[in-house]
């Protein structure tokens, strides 16, 4: 099984609704990751998680909330969106994540949820 | 400052014919990973090849083939007979492997090429 699964696939909300994307691997990866990629641009890294720990966020706004309740699964919680949020949030995993070791580590993506902020 | 260019924003290609997709690089690191993605419109990424910093040899996975050109830093992707499956946006990506610098071990997307396969 090397799929990453994410869900919903498609999600629409208004700016006061709290919602949350899921994302599950169960390829025994230690690292995941969220990116949000916006129409015809390149993905950009949000978060990445290490052993169920967050090791990296790129100064996204906390109305952004990432949780990695067990090495499985990855979870974005959201809250109080502004329209210009609307973009593709792409679920990734790798097989480890440790500084200056993992160059070759390629990631697994899922196919993504396209969130709509109204 | 842009860490990958990608010069060709679109691309056409005759089913059959092979198209070489242009990368180009910027990293002071001597270890890093070059990766090339596609990602067709239902918006999965997928992983095609891979190259090391210190590879010799240039990889190749079936029809895909990687022109590593290490002192001109470019990462050229081949795809060899073409197929009508191929079309797509295609990114490549680089992931630095010095430790310090607060952009390693993150993995930087080019700006991609759209790829069109004409029948």
């Amino acid at each position: 099984d090397t799929e990453v699964t994410q869900t919903p696939k498609h999600l629409v909300m208004g700016m006061t609704n709290k919602k949350s994307l899921k994302c599950e691997q169960h390829m025994g990866h230690r690292a995941m990751y969220w990116y949000k990629q916006k129409a015809k641009k390149p993905p950009e890294l949000m978060f990445v998680y290490s052993y169920e720990k967050l090791s990296i966020n790129e100064s996204v706004p906390s109305r952004f909330s990432p949780e990695c309740p067990n090495s499985s699964l990855l979870n974005l919680h959201l809250h109080a969106l502004q329209p210009e949020d609307s973009a593709l949030y792409l679920c990734a995993s790798s097989q480890d994540w440790m500084r200056g070791r993992t160059t070759n580590e390629k990631l697994f993506f899922g196919s993504g949820t396209q969130l709509s902020v109204l | 400052a842009q860490k990958i260019t990608q010069t060709q924003p679109g691309m056409f290609v005759q089913e059959k014919e092979a198209v070489t997709l242009d990368c180009t690089y910027d990293t002071s690191d001597q270890s890093y990973g070059l990766f090339w993605y596609k990602q067709p419109s239902s918006g999965e990424m997928i992983f095609l090849i891979y190259q090391g910093s210190y590879d010799e040899q240039n990889a190749t996975e079936g029809r895909y083939s990687l022109n590593f050109q290490k002192a001109r830093k470019s990462a050229n992707l081949v795809i060899s007979a073409s197929q009508l499956g191929d079309s797509a946006m295609y990114f490549c990506a680089m992931r630095e492997g010095q430790h310090m610098k607060t952009s390693y071990d993150k993995v930087i997307f080019g700006p991609g090429t759209s790829l069109s396969v004409i029948p």
